[in-house]
């Protein structure tokens, strides 16, 4: 399809154990996003790559998480040794530039389940 | 931090009532975003607003961006259960990185036929 697609759908892991989201944009976008929301709670930032430039890395919530973006196109996010706390649904974006006048399409998201 | 405070948290209502979604924070925001979020699925972007005082309207959907452009509000007429869903406001600011959009915990709706 045209539209954000993230993989897998549905993971459940053992705590411990590592993770790895996959995240393809719509193809021409330069900005991608990545999203984590929680049971109740709004969507919380994690982090944001444009273009070429260097990622925005601030909403990271510990150095378990990681993410990276191959060729300007497809991204990964990891998660090492996974806790229950991760539990959330993560959500990948993106949009042609900054979401700044421009629309931000979010995927379906990978809802992450650690027990 | 910035935080953006939705309510109600949840709302239940009979079609064809009218609604309004408040979305306050004590920050300025260079603009601001509602979403529309249905289960299983990415948030949906139904508007962006950007200067102070700002109204908008989408068929039955009205926002409002505040004066001082801390707060919003969307307000539904006439609501059909296809409004069923979680609407996000979610605040954009200038300051900070193109890409950290500071999100409300959203609306729960349910419009019941």
């Amino acid at each position: 399809g045209a539209g954000v697609s993230q993989s897998p759908s549905n993971k459940v892991t053992e705590k411990g154990k590592d993770v790895e989201l996959r995240c393809d944009p719509i193809s021409g976008h330069t900005a991608l996003y990545w999203y984590r929301q929680s049971l109740g709670q709004g969507l919380e930032f994690l982090i944001y790559f444009q273009g070429n430039s260097a990622p925005d890395k601030s909403g990271l919530p510990s150095d378990r998480f990681s993410a990276e973006r191959t060729g300007g196109s497809v991204s990964t996010l990891t998660i090492q040794r996974t806790q229950q706390e991760d539990s959330a649904v993560y959500l990948c974006a993106s949009s042609s530039r900054s979401f700044s006048g421009n629309t931000i399409y979010f995927g379906e998201g990978s809802w992450l389940t650690v027990v | 931090t910035q935080l953006l405070e939705q309510s109600p948290q949840f709302l239940s209502i009979q079609e064809g009532e009218n609604l309004t979604v408040y979305c306050n924070s004590s920050s300025v925001f260079s603009s601001l975003q509602w979403y529309r979020q249905e289960p299983g699925e990415g948030p949906v972007l139904l508007v962006t607003v950007v200067t102070g005082g700002e109204v908008k309207k989408l068929k039955r959907l009205t926002f409002q961006f505040g004066d001082a452009r801390k707060d919003s509000s969307l307000h539904i007429t006439a609501a059909q259960p296809g409004d069923t869903g979680l609407y996000l406001c979610a605040g954009a600011d200038q300051r900070g990185s193109q890409g950290n959009l500071i999100f409300g915990k959203g609306t729960k709706l349910s419009v019941k036929p």
